[in-house]
């Protein structure tokens, strides 16, 4: 079975400041997806971005990036240019490509913006 | 937009009691899901079911059934509410992952049995 590990439960980044996410997993599999959600107050889980693991570049959207380390089953988010509402819960997730594949996630990480 | 409606937001109920957590998406998408979501726990499956009629227990199945009867709705069923099962509880769904690879959820149903 996916084990998907997030060993520090809090960050906190200064605005403006750059913030990094740790992420790992376990998987015999070659081909599968992963993914970053935000979870604000309000609860409503927000997908921040996905990578495809047969693609090797790093996906990127705007502010977000990650850092896509294959062999040794790491996937970081990276925040840069951080803001006030980037203050919420952040959960790293695997998927499978099988068509009965279920999402299994970390137990996140609380993140913490000072202004 | 995809939408994921959780009709029920905030619910009490009775030790005991029967609870029905629904759940209605509107992209036609084949994948349907149950997840608790519990502090330092993070998001637990219940089931899942990847077509109509079609379910499949995830990793904390007990004390839960679920019902999808019509491809848009999906339901959580807790036949005799327990203390313990006072959580968050979220609905997402998806296409097949050769298909769509993004879930997308629900708002959160908080449930809170006394």
């Amino acid at each position: 079975a996916q084990t998907v590990t997030q060993s520090q439960p809090e960050m906190s980044v200064q605005e403006a400041e750059t913030v990094t996410l740790s992420c790992t997993y376990d998987t015999s599999e070659s081909d599968y997806y992963l993914f970053w959600y935000k979870q604000p107050p309000s609860r409503q889980m927000i997908l921040v971005i996905r990578q495809e693991a047969y693609k090797q570049q790093n996906a990127t959207e705007n502010r977000f990036s990650v850092n896509f380390q294959k062999a040794a089953k790491s996937f970081s988010l990276k925040i840069s240019d951080s803001q006030l509402g980037d203050a919420a819960m952040y959960f790293c997730a695997y998927r499978s490509t099988g068509a009965n594949s279920k999402l299994t996630f970390g137990k996140g990480i609380t993140l913490s913006v000072r202004p | 937009d995809v939408k994921v409606t959780q009709s029920s937001r905030y619910l009490v109920k009775r030790t005991g009691e029967k609870v029905f957590l629904e759940c209605v998406q509107d992209m036609d998408h084949e994948n349907m899901f149950w997840y608790r979501q519990d502090p330092g726990l993070g998001l637990r499956l219940i089931y899942f079911s990847y077509d109509v009629k079609m379910k499949e227990k995830g990793d904390i199945p007990e004390g839960y059934s679920v019902s999808r009867e019509k491809k848009e709705r999906f339901s959580l069923i807790l036949e005799s509410a327990s203390t313990n099962q006072t959580s968050m509880y979220l609905c997402a769904s998806s296409l097949y992952p050769t298909s769509g690879n993004t879930i997308y959820f629900g708002e959160g149903s908080w449930l809170t049995v006394v």
